[in-house]
């Protein structure tokens, strides 16, 4: 089985710029999470699907970020304008269910990095 | 609401010897999931180990085994005959099953094996 795949797995682009960030959760996986990390404050749920629908996304940090997930194999995070402030590892993972007993799985992670 | 603490943010071990990294968390529900989670320096979350509240039996795979004390709630990792690609960042986390599928993080312990 192929896991979470991320793209892309670095960016680096000016502050004001629109980013976009990609997931393609596994297979079969109808819960998909959006996490930021950075060494601050750790690891940050920022927004979670299930069967496609937004459930919790009191995580997402204000207005310029928004996510969405138009399909079971695909979703996107976007930040529009980017700021230096935004500069952190993404996780993208995904999990069977919304059982606890089902763990999630996280992608590579896209580094990102506003200048 | 539910915390998880790591109160070792570094940790060291010679190769081949045993370690063990503490987890503590705090909840008033009485079914839950815990899990820890490897990040090497690939910056992938990968899961170590998994271990369901209502189940006495404590976790092991291969060389992963936890300590799982419900009444002190106490979530340990052990580590037996620790190989250089161990080192990494470990992530205990807490799942509950009120109703919220979010995983609360505790703030990770660095482990590096020494050779």
């Amino acid at each position: 089985d192929a896991g979470v795949i991320q793209s892309p797995r670095h960016e680096v682009t000016e502050m004001g710029q629109e980013v976009t960030l990609r997931c393609k959760p596994i297979s079969g996986h109808n819960s998909l999470f959006w996490y930021r990390q950075t060494m601050m404050r750790g690891l940050e749920l920022l927004i979670y699907f299930n069967n496609n629908v937004p459930i919790d996304d009191s995580g997402m940090p204000e207005d310029r970020f928004s996510a969405k997930m138009p399909n079971a194999s695909f979703s996107t995070l976007k930040i529009q304008p980017s700021e230096p402030r935004d500069s952190a590892v993404y996780f993208c993972a995904s999990s069977r269910g919304g059982q606890g007993n089902q763990p999630q799985h996280f992608g590579d992670g896209t580094r990102l990095s506003i200048l | 609401a539910q915390t998880v603490t790591q109160s070792q943010p570094e940790m060291s071990v010679q190769e081949a010897e045993t370690v063990t990294l503490s987890c503590t968390y705090d909840t008033s529900e009485n079914n839950y999931y815990l899990f820890w989670y490897k990040q090497p320096p690939s910056r992938q979350m990968i899961l170590v180990i998994r271990q369901e509240a209502y189940k006495q039996q404590n976790a092991t795979e291969n060389r992963f085994s936890v300590n799982f004390q419900k009444a002190a709630k106490s979530f340990s990792l052990k580590i037996s005959d620790s190989q250089l690609g161990d080192t990494a960042m470990y992530f205990c986390a807490f799942l509950g099953t009120s109703g919220t599928y979010k995983y609360i993080f505790g703030t990770g312990t660095r482990l590096k094996v020494l050779a």
